[in-house]
């Protein structure tokens, strides 16, 4: 039972460039959501899903898409990385009001 | 905007010694969380409170939701290098159906041996 795993656990991109980031939970939980944890600013809400094939925006979601095609994937995708981007982020999925979190993906946009 | 509001937010202490943390908020949770965040590592959720003054233990760790459910408080007695870490208190807002969780900013504490 892995939880919730996270790819790639760090990247460095260039700004304009494009990536998906990846998460997975295998504990059959309905909600998941992406987090980015930036100094200072604690955990700020980017997208979330309560369902397979549904998706929702959060507080900070310009710049950033998601998809759930599956219930057990969340995809969080930057189209034209900007500086403002470089942060950790942390994806997790929900089990009635216990959250549980990947180990993180560190992206640097330079 | 719902916020979530920590203190302090950072505190250096010697082992054995108590402390409390904060969380504030002018708004009313459903319920409050509390992580441990160690570095390089996604948070860890340490308890749940969800009724107004519930008070919740966990070995010397002390949680305790306000009777408004508006704030919350941790209370680590004796603490031990092993707490050091980030901690983190999220609210989840009363509207019926969602799942959106609001993060203070957290307490960053090291506890020297």
């Amino acid at each position: 039972n892995a939880g919730v795993t996270q790819t790639p656990k760090f990247r460095v991109l260039k700004t304009g460039q494009s990536m998906t980031l990846l998460c997975a939970q295998d504990m059959n939980h309905e909600y998941m959501y992406w987090y980015r944890q930036d100094p200072g600013m604690g955990l700020r809400l980017i997208h979330y899903s309560v369902g397979e094939g549904t998706t929702a925006k959060g507080e900070v979601p310009d710049g950033y898409n998601v998809s759930r095609l599956k219930k057990q994937n969340f995809l969080l995708g930057l189209e034209s990385a900007a500086p403002s981007q470089t942060s950790v982020y942390f994806c997790a999925s929900t089990s009635w009001y216990e959250q549980y979190f990947g180990p993180g993906t560190r992206l640097t946009v330079t | 905007t719902q916020l979530l509001e920590q203190s302090p937010q950072f505190l250096s202490i010697q082992e054995g010694e108590n402390l409390t943390v904060y969380c504030n908020s002018s708004s009313v949770f459903s319920s409050l969380q509390w992580y441990r965040q160690e570095p390089g590592e996604g948070p860890v959720l340490l308890v749940t409170v969800v009724t107004g003054g519930e008070v919740k233990k966990l070995k010397r760790l002390t949680f305790q939701f306000g009777d408004a459910r508006k704030d919350s408080s941790l209370h680590i007695t004796a603490a031990q290098p092993g707490d050091t870490g980030l901690y983190l208190c999220a609210g989840a807002p009363p509207v019926s159906g969602t799942y959106k969780y609001i993060f203070g900013t957290g307490t960053r504490l090291k506890v020297l041996a």
